[in-house]
């Protein structure tokens, strides 16, 4: 099954100090890779993807991540925390479900940036 | 762009009611939607996959005739939890998908509280 695995529940950086959040992926063939972030009570933001091309992927916010298929990881990172980056992170595959392409989430991180 | 839209964003009824929730597409036409389930400090859980005019696909353990969905045009999905249970309190999460774009757009989500 495609799946990703998140292996921190939470991450504390200091503000200015890089951050790292972890993503591995159990997958078939090659790999379609998301990255979402929410706050509290609202729904998912989308941060960057995956599909093919250069292994150092940027996105939204300052974000980036690299694609390292011998690790089999999809590391978030960002050289500078911000307070208001304290969020809950998803590393998200995309998977064939019942009815196509879906995505299955790993179980999240939560990031904590504290002044 | 990309904006997805749920009514409401919050919503408390009683048990044996049945609640409607509706995802809108505002600047897109999403030929693909979702809908996730997540329970606090839970990743999501994908439901059911609706395509424009057919009916929708629903996840292993998912009771359809309990959540309805609908999606009537290439801009609205609706699901509807009918007779609804405490234990069908959660935060329930659209996405739509234009095309065969790989991306996904959330809406903010619903709370559901069942009393």
């Amino acid at each position: 099954a495609q799946s990703v695995a998140q292996p921190e529940d939470q991450v504390n950086v200091a503000e200015g100090n890089p951050l790292t959040v972890k993503c591995t992926y159990s997958v078939s063939g090659n790999p379609y890779l998301f990255w979402y972030v929410q706050y509290p009570n609202r729904g998912l933001q989308f941060l960057l993807k995956y599909i093919t091309g250069d292994n150092l992927v940027k996105g939204s916010y300052g974000f980036e991540a690299e694609f390292n298929k011998s690790q089999t990881s999809f590391h978030l990172k960002k050289p500078s925390a911000l307070v208001s980056d304290s969020a809950l992170y998803f590393c998200a595959v995309r998977v064939n479900s019942n009815s196509g392409y879906a995505l299955n989430f790993g179980k999240g991180t939560s990031l904590l940036v504290t002044p | 762009g990309a904006v997805v839209s749920q009514h409401p964003s919050r919503v408390i009824c009683k048990s044996g009611t049945s609640v409607k929730i509706e995802c809108r597409s505002l600047d897109f036409q999403a030929t693909t939607m979702f809908w996730y389930r997540q329970f606090p400090k839970k990743s999501l859980m994908l439901m059911a996959t609706s395509n424009e005019g057919s009916k929708a696909t629903y996840e292993q353990g998912v009771e359809k005739d309990k959540f309805l969905i609908n999606h009537a045009s290439l801009t609205l999905s609706t699901l509807t939890v009918t007779s609804a249970h405490p234990e069908d309190s959660s935060f329930y999460i659209c996405s739509a998908r234009a095309g065969s774009s790989y991306e996904q757009y959330f809406g903010p989500g619903t709370r559901l509280t069942v009393t």
